[in-house]
């Protein structure tokens, strides 16, 4: 039983494409992220959502807009991709008051 | 602003040495801190954290809130202990998405 997924697992693109990478979740957490890790393993927080409502919007492009049509699903939808945008997409879910981050197995994405 | 500093990229050792990954913090409330830890082909899962006090897999770590550290240490490493690992940080009020250092690779030769 899969906790967190996501799909796919790896994305292969052209520059000025627009794709989405799907999360689910079934632990029944209502608190979801996602994260971005670069070539350089560093990880960074992009969005979360509580209860389908957005609460942490980081620095990211406009390009980049994540949906959350329940409490198990966060989507995560790139516009018009550049190079930059290459990297592993991580997403993860938490109970609000909860301490540990349940993390998917990432999306590599590669933008060509 | 949270702030995660892990200083060093990649840590060797042999089978059996101490091992001692940095970790350095700065935030003006009270953190929760946290190891997380990505073993090859894996996802990232948690390790430790400061509240519980608990060894994990012969890992320990302490806060310590003079010098801002939660580094993490293990008397004698494996070879399974070879992994990627990120110090993570949780603010104590609002947001409670993690801050995560930049990891440290942890290679334990035979």
């Amino acid at each position: 039983d899969t906790a967190v997924s996501q799909t796919p697992k790896y994305l292969v693109t052209q520059m000025g494409n627009d794709k989405s990478i799907k999360c689910e979740q079934n632990l029944g957490h209502d608190t979801m992220y996602w994260y971005k890790q670069d070539s350089k393993k560093f990880l960074k927080i992009m969005f979360s959502y509580n209860n389908k409502e957005l609460i942490i919007n980081e620095t990211v492009p406009n390009r980049f807009s994540p949906k959350s049509p329940d409490k198990a699903h966060l989507n995560l939808h790139i516009n018009s991709l550049e190079l930059g945008d290459s990297a592993v997409y991580f997403c993860a879910s938490s109970h609000q008051r909860g301490y540990e981050q349940y993390f998917g197995p990432g999306t590599r994405l590669t933008v060509t | 602003a949270q702030r995660v500093t892990q200083p060093e990229k990649l840590l060797s050792v042999f089978k059996g040495a101490p091992v001692e990954l940095k970790c350095n913090y700065s935030y003006s409330g009270s953190p929760e801190l946290f190891w997380y830890v990505q073993y090859s082909r894996q996802r990232l899962q948690l390790l430790l954290r400061h509240i519980s006090r608990e060894s994990i897999k012969g890992f320990t770590a302490d806060l310590n809130k003079g010098e801002t550290s939660f580094h993490l240490k293990k008397p004698f490493a494996q070879e399974e202990d070879s992994a990627m690992y990120y110090c993570a940080l949780r603010s104590d009020t609002g947001r409670r998405a993690l801050t995560f250092g930049s990891g440290t690779r942890l290679q334990v030769q035979p």
